[in-house]
């Protein structure tokens, strides 16, 4: 299993463009979020899913469009990049409610 | 809501000793709860997780903690510190659909 892959792991946008960051997990898991990473504030929950067609928005989802079509996939979509973005976005997966979840390696965007 | 507090955002400790990070949560209903560690450019790995079966938990790399309901805590413990152990470690807690975390405690070891 390559378990939760992301798509790139590096990215540099000039602000205004739109890029979509992509998630991919071989589990099988029910359950898939995104979190952004910034220094002192931990992870914050941008959007979730608990399955193919339903997605839910987390603390921070202004800027961030989700959807879900098949349970492998779940990819993030940035509409028109701002300086606040950058960040480093995770992507995450489990199988249900209270189990652990699983990270990708990150994907470092920067916005200029 | 369900939150998490990280009691200090930097702990330094010298290598043999006792580490003590700090990890207090806000849920409306039983949690589950998490740490994870991170280590320099690299993903988050599962250190252990509370699902009710027991309060003491035991974890990978020597790493332990313990659930108090009484003080909603989950602070998270090693008995002796060693290099490898620096890095950050996240609290986590989850009620149902979601997964929040804490703002995370970087750990310093000193030789």
């Amino acid at each position: 299993n390559a378990g939760v892959t992301q798509t790139p792991k590096f990215q540099v946008l000039k602000t205004g463009q739109s890029m979509t960051l992509q998630c991919a997990q071989d589990m099988n898991h029910e359950y898939m979020s995104w979190y952004r990473q910034d220094p002192g504030m931990g992870l914050r929950l941008i959007h979730y899913s608990v399955g193919a067609g339903i997605t839910d928005q987390g603390e921070v989802p202004n800027g961030y469009n989700v959807s879900r079509s098949t349970t492998e996939d779940f990819p993030l979509r940035l509409l028109s990049a701002a300086p606040s973005q950058t960040s480093v976005y995770f992507c995450a997966s489990r199988k249900a409610a209270g189990n652990e979840q699983f990270f990708g390696p990150g994907t470092r965007l920067t916005v200029l | 809501a369900q939150s998490v507090t990280q009691l200090g955002s930097h702990v330094s400790v010298s290598e043999g000793a006792l580490v003590l990070l700090r990890c207090n949560y806000s849920s409306s209903v039983p949690p589950y709860l998490f740490w994870y560690v991170q280590y320099p450019n690299q993903g988050l790995q599962l250190l252990l997780k509370y699902t009710s079966a027991a309060t003491l938990v035991k974890g990978i790399n020597g790493f332990e903690a313990e659930f108090k309901k009484s003080e909603t805590s989950f602070h998270l413990t090693k008995p002796s510190a060693h290099m490898s152990d620096a890095a950050e470690y996240f609290c986590a807690v989850s009620e149902q659909v979601d997964m929040r975390f804490g703002a995370g405690t970087r750990l310093t070891v000193k030789p």
